[in-house]
């Protein structure tokens, strides 16, 4: 158990309104990321932090936005929900010194 | 961007039978993991690889850190319908910044 939990575990929103989920650690681990995942294409990098307030783009990041005011949160934003952001999103945290990631149980959003 | 080829894509087997899957890239990876997700969860990790070569087990889980760093083995021995669920690859490149790289997954099913 890496401490992780996600918030909430499910969504269902409509196209165009804003919505925020939060990822929580309980260990203080420097390094956080959030992924989403879809059928044929696995796990893809939308953004990460390597520290409160510093945050750098990952390979699927538009449309997206994060911000980390404190080391135990990292929260998405979905700024207008589009359809093609019906995914499940997913948090990890990094073991120190390795390059070991461990994930949340996930959020399943549906945009409709 | 960067690649992991992860196969099978998908396996069907009797309980008992051992099993092999992989993931090869073009690219020269520094670290190797291997995860397992259930239905509904997130991924859960079974082996870390850190080293060209090394061999790790987990219980009835092998594990292989290719030598020439560009692929790496899952072998499960033995197989039991809890083994169900999806594998998953995962690489962390020489020359990234903390960002790992993810296969398309292998979908395991067991028949008792």
């Amino acid at each position: 158990d890496a401490g992780i939990t996600q918030s909430p575990r499910h969504k269902v929103t409509e196209t165009g309104t804003p919505v925020t989920l939060r990822c929580h650690q309980t260990e203080n681990h420097r390094y956080m990321y959030w992924y989403r995942q879809d059928p044929g294409h696995g796990l893809r990098l939308i953004h990460y932090s390597y520290g409160v307030k510093d945050t750098d783009k990952g390979e699927v990041s538009d449309g997206y936005s994060v911000s980390r005011s404190k080391t135990e949160d990292f929260l998405l934003t979905l700024e207008s929900a589009t359809s093609s952001q019906t995914s499940v999103y997913f948090c990890a945290i990094r073991k120190p010194g390795t390059e070991t990631q461990y994930f949340g149980p996930g959020t399943r959003l549906l945009v409709l | 961007g960067q690649q992991l080829n992860q196969s099978p894509q998908s396996m069907f087997i009797q309980e008992g039978e051992d099993v092999s899957m992989n993931c090869t890239s073009s690219s020269i990876f520094n670290t190797w993991l291997w995860y397992k997700q259930d239905p509904g969860e997130g991924p859960v990790l079974l082996i870390a690889l850190y080293k060209a070569g090394e061999l790790t087990s987990n219980g009835r889980l092998t594990a292989q850190f290719g030598i020439t760093r560009k692929d790496s083995f899952l072998n499960i021995s033995a197989s039991i319908p809890s083994d169900v669920g999806i594998y998953f690859c995962a690489g962390f490149l020489s020359s990234n910044t903390g960002k790992l790289i993810f296969g398309q997954g292998t979908t395991l099913q067991v028949k008792p």
